[in-house]
């Protein structure tokens, strides 16, 4: 059974800190990674995807793999309340034709002004 | 609006009627795929199409729900029969062709249809 798991939080910052994600997946075969971003009521959005061990960075957010401890990050610097969100972390590998995400439940984001 | 369409919005339907959902795929793309969301739950995945072909379905409901993608107009999920634990949002995503392997499967979402049943 391939599993995605993340702490379902609430994480709480002040504003302007940095918020730390994370998230760790089952299946070793896992080659690419996903941070979506889902506010109330509204559907997921894609933030970040990351495939290789490392950083990658865009503005504020930083994703982090880290393949064989099996675990992926998001940093999110100089937190602002409009990044209160769910912070949802998805996993893919590839089995054949099959593209299907595995997603995890979801990081609960609230920054404090 | 290149972006994934989703229609109705939102949709009321009383317990035994039909619910019909629709997902027009971005400009480009070729797979959709279904999520249902109940209220203070998770993102579950339901069923993964391509044009005329169902490549996954392994979580969708055994009974009463069905997905289609044919090879002209939008992909159809629906529910017959529907019941007040139906109630939820119905998220659609699509990705282009090409992808997958090493370089993922890249999805975006359309802004959901809201089912509640009464």
């Amino acid at each position: 059974q391939k599993e995605v798991e993340q702490n379902s939080g609430p994480l709480s910052v002040p504003e302007g800190a940095i918020a730390s994600l994370n998230c760790t997946y089952s299946d070793r075969g896992s080659q690419s990674f996903f941070w979506y971003r889902q506010y109330s009521g509204k559907s997921p959005e894609l933030i970040m995807s990351i495939y290789s061990n490392g950083d990658k960075e865009d503005g504020r957010f930083t994703a982090q793999l880290n393949k064989a401890s099996q675990y992926v990050s998001l940093l999110i610097r100089d937190s602002q309340p409009s990044d209160s969100a769910t912070y949802l972390c998805a996993v893919n590998w590839d089995a054949g034709n099959n593209r299907k995400l595995i997603w995890g439940l979801g990081t609960s984001l609230a920054v404090n002004p | 609006n290149a972006g994934v369409m989703q229609n109705p919005r939102h949709l009321v339907r009383r317990r035994g009627q039909e619910a019909r959902l629709r997902c027009s795929p971005m400009k480009g793309h070729s797979h959709v795929y279904w999520y249902r969301q109940l209220p203070e739950e998770g993102l579950k995945f339901m069923v993964y199409l391509q044009k005329e072909n169902i490549i996954d379905e392994s979580g969708m409901p055994k009974e009463r729900f069905s997905a289609e993608f044919p090879k002209e107009g939008p992909s159809i999920l629906r529910i017959q029969q529907v019941v007040r634990g139906d109630s939820a949002a119905y998220f659609c995503a699509s990705s282009p062709p090409g992808q997958g392997g090493v370089y993922g499967n890249t999805i975006y979402f359309g802004e959901g249809s809201w089912l509640t049943v009464v």
